[in-house]
Order: structure tokens, then sequence, then C-alpha cells
């Protein structure tokens, strides 16, 4: 089955600088890569995702690049602020031949920490 | 529209009893998938239901089960509760669109406690 790696495990960054999380994923089959945002007592949030049809793609201050020749993916976050301090997990699937997909297979999560 | 909810919120159980947790998706959601958060293990896949029919299954023993109804709400029951059962459950809901593989939007959990 699939096995996704998420590095580092807490990251602290400065506000207003650049945070990056990284993962790789074991199955080539893979076509579909979210990214979740957790806060403290509420469930992940998705916040960008990216299908392996597309190298990368920014929403705001939020990008996602995929490179499918070396089986990783990553998020970035810029200008980052107070609030975007969370657990942060990117996740991988592929779609099945008989309808939907394999069920999500998260990486550890990243807690990153905004300072002030 | 209003998202994915959860119940109970909270639940404490003796070991050996079982339980039942319930979920709405998101109107107009076909899809619904349940996973299990714990500290130890992370997020793990437990099921999927489409139809009410379960499509997908992850690596858990038989005493995980679940059910989907018409209306696309489902419900997961867990048997023979061990204190390694301890953790937050998460539905999330998708819409199942043909061909692709579509977001999935989790509810807030429903954090179950054995003791």
């Amino acid at each position: 089955g699939e096995n996704v790696e998420q590095h580092p495990s807490t990251l602290s960054v400065q506000e207003g600088d650049s945070a990056v999380i990284k993962c790789t994923y074991s199955d080539s089959a893979s076509n579909y890569f979210p990214w979740y945002k957790q806060e403290l007592g509420k469930g992940p949030q998705l916040i960008i995702d990216i299908r392996s049809n597309v190298g990368e793609k920014k929403d705001q201050r939020i990008a996602v690049t995929l490179n499918k020749t070396a089986k990783h993916f990553s998020l970035h976050i810029t200008e980052t602020q107070p609030e975007d301090s969370a657990v942060y997990f990117c996740a991988a699937t592929r779609t099945r031949s008989g309808g939907g997909a394999d069920g999500l297979t998260f990486g550890k999560g990243t807690h990153l920490i905004i300072q002030p | 529209k209003a998202g994915v909810t959860q119940t109970p919120r909270y639940l404490i159980k003796t070991r050996g009893q079982q339980v039942t947790l319930s979920c709405s998706p998101i109107s107009g959601h076909r899809s619904v998938s349940w996973y299990q958060q714990t500290p130890g293990q992370g997020l793990q896949f437990l099921f999927e239901y489409f139809s009410e029919t379960q499509r997908n299954k992850g690596n858990f023993p038989g005493r995980f089960s679940g059910r989907q109804f018409s209306n696309s709400r489902s419900e997961m029951n867990v048997s023979t509760l061990e204190l390694g059962d301890s953790a937050l459950y998460l539905c999330a809901s998708s819409l199942a669109a043909s061909g692709r593989t579509d977001e999935q939007f989790f509810g807030p959990g429903t954090r179950l406690t054995v003791l």
C-alpha cells in the first residue's frame, strides 16, 4: 500500500517568513495530493490540493508543488501570520477503476509554530 | 452550506462495551469516509461508504463496521471496545462525482475514551 513520509515534524518560523513542509510518497499510481490544516479541537481543514497532471498550484499565500518523478510534494506558505500556527498534514491517494478512490494515506503531520 | 456534522462530540465507554457514532455529510455529498486519529498512529483510513455500500476498507479488525443510509448519513460501530480504541474518529464527505477523485471535507470528530 501507499506510504507517505512528512518532514519536519516541528517547524518554527518568524512571523512574516516563509514555511516549507515536504512529503514523499511510495505509490507511483497516486494521483491526488491534498493538504490539511488541523487546529486544536477541530477536524482537518482542506487548504489546497494538487492532481498529478499539474506541477504547481497557488492560492494566495499558499502553494503546492509536485514532482512525480521524485515522488515528492511540498507545501509553501509565504508571509506567515500567527493564525497559520497549526498542525499540517499531507496525504495521497489514487483513483480506483471501479469508482471513487483509495482512502487517504496521511503523513504524520508538521506542527507549525509562528513566532511573533 | 452546512459542513459535516458528527454526533456525539465526546463519549466515554468501558472495555467490552460497544459504541455507535453518527455522521451527516454535506448536503449533496454521496460518499462518506471514516478515519481514526491517534497520537501514535496518526490518521488512518477505516472505510468508505457510497450509495449505501461499503466501497473501500482499510486495515482494521472486523470489530469496526459501518453503514450508510439512503440520505447519505452514515454510522460507524465499534464492538467489544479495547483501551486502544481511544481516539478521535473523523468522518469526511465528498461529492463522489464519477471519473475523478473528489475533495474530502472533514467533520469535527467524535472523541472516544475507553476506560
